[in-house]
């Protein structure tokens, strides 16, 4: 049962313009979300995160915006350059818990010129 | 470098023998994870450790892995008798809790496992 759900595979946009990249979730017990960016032959980074009791959270060129009536969230970079290619993982997290992370399969972000 | 670092980056195996793998977290942090990831997928919690203890282990650790953190600091984990299916990136991360502090997971470079 894939708890969060990344439904795009891939993405690619143009340098300067917006990045979009989507995060469905199905437990209602999460309450805090985060974004990864990860490299090839490197663990995930850590980007953004957001707690339920908030609805936007932002960080210079990213912002997650979460609508916890929809379990959905979305990351939001502007303006998008060559570095940010990437995978992005969503993960989310019951704080009440062991702050264990699952994890969405992730979508691959490619900046193009 | 402070960051979490992880030996081996890579190991080839075949199957049947053990390997175990290490992971060196962040000096302050006091807890640490374990995550396994395939190809096409994201991390999936194995275990994870607050100070030296066990708190909890996924449905995924079959009783050949065992995973350990003596004096809370490294954490090995060590799979007996690989299989083909034990073929993944092994993830550690670690992360400091504290009174009104989130719990933001650091990860490690990860160990490639190829279990021929």
């Amino acid at each position: 049962d894939q708890q969060v759900k990344q439904n795009s595979p891939s993405l690619s946009v143009q340098e300067g313009r917006i990045s979009i990249l989507n995060c469905d979730y199905t437990n209602s017990m999460f309450d805090y979300f985060l974004w990864y960016k990860k490299y090839p032959a490197e663990g995930p980074t850590f980007l953004i995160s957001i707690s339920s009791i908030k609805d936007k959270n932002e960080d210079g060129r990213f912002t997650v915006f979460l609508n916890k009536s929809a379990k959905h969230l979305s990351l939001h970079i502007v303006p998008s350059q060559p570095g940010d290619s990437a995978v992005y993982f969503c993960a989310a997290t019951d704080t009440g818990t062991a702050s264990k992370l699952t994890f969405g399969t992730g979508t691959r972000l490619q900046v193009t010129l | 470098d402070t960051g979490v670092s992880q030996d081996p980056r890579h190991k080839i195996t075949k199957r049947g023998q053990n390997v175990t793998f290490r992971c060196d977290p962040i000096s302050e942090h006091n807890r640490l994870y374990w995550y396994r990831q395939t190809l096409g997928q994201g991390p999936e919690f194995l275990t994870y450790f607050q100070n030296e203890a066990q708190l909890e282990k996924s449905r995924l650790l079959s009783d050949r892995f065992s995973a350990e953190r003596p004096k809370g600091s490294f954490s090995t984990l060590e799979i007996q008798r690989t299989e083909q299916g034990d073929s993944a990136m092994y993830l550690c991360a670690s992360s400091y809790t504290g009174t009104g502090l989130r719990d933001e997971q650091f990860f490690g470079p990860g160990t490639r496992l190829t279990v021929l």
